[in-house]
């Protein structure tokens, strides 16, 4: 069982939007900053955001995302098939002294 | 570039101990911190833990603690990590990555060593 709360899966058209939520506690989400990986299948994962809403280099534009008091969010627009994907949000725990991360979510492209 | 390469996949034992090294290369190996994340078959990440190269420090999560260790040998950019007394619920990839000193996100990851525990 994941400490952080995600959708188990998502589809959507090529084109599209998808929007995957991530639920924690003041001891995460809520009070510290969030990160966001894609992991390809058969390959590791790769972070696409850190801390809340910063784009490492080479992300592209379509992945953004945000924070709410209460839960973040990973946004992918323009959906292409190369995004069919797991994605994983991340946070420290200050409760748990430890990175926690959610359960993934599995982003298909119909 | 920035590489950590994984040693290779492993069957174990249950009871047994295994060990995982990540050769890193492309950054100053000082500078970083290397963490330990799992993925069991189909499953999500779990974090075990990190070292600091520099001084050695580390922290372990609670759920390992008394059956990990994670070292770094500063003379060949490498980092370990040891768990003992293995249990057939241990068989998951292990993947090391890169992290920044008091951020709490990994990038690069290595390509991951699955460990088997089997009878």
């Amino acid at each position: 069982q994941s400490v952080l709360t995600q959708p188990p899966s998502l589809s959507a058209a090529p084109g599209q939007k998808v929007a995957i939520s991530c639920s924690g506690f003041n001891s995460n989400v809520v009070n510290n900053y969030v990160s966001w990986y894609q992991q390809l299948p058969g390959t590791a994962p790769k972070v696409l955001i850190y801390d809340n809403g910063n784009r490492l280099s080479g992300t592209p534009a379509r992945f953004s995302a945000s924070k709410s008091a209460t839960s973040a969010t990973l946004v992918i627009t323009a959906l292409q098939t190369g995004d069919e994907a797991d994605y994983f949000c991340a946070a420290w725990d200050r409760g748990l002294s430890a990175v926690v991360f959610g359960g993934g979510t599995k982003v298909t492209v119909l | 570039q920035v590489q950590l390469v994984q040693s290779g996949s492993e069957v174990k034992r249950p009871g047994a101990s295994m060990r995982v090294s990540c050769q890193t290369s492309g950054y100053p190996f000082f500078n970083y911190g290397v963490a330990w994340v799992r993925q069991a078959p189909g499953q999500g990440l779990e974090w075990l833990g990190w070292i600091t190269p520099y001084n050695g420090d580390t922290q372990y999560s609670r759920k390992f603690q008394d059956r990990v260790n994670i070292t770094a040998d500063t003379s060949t950019n490498t980092a370990y990590l040891d768990l003992t007394s293995l249990r057939s619920d241990d068989t998951a990839i292990y993947f090391c990555a890169r992290s920044r000193f008091y951020s709490y996100w990994f990038d690069p990851w290595g390509q991951g060593t699955l460990v088997i525990v089997s009878s």
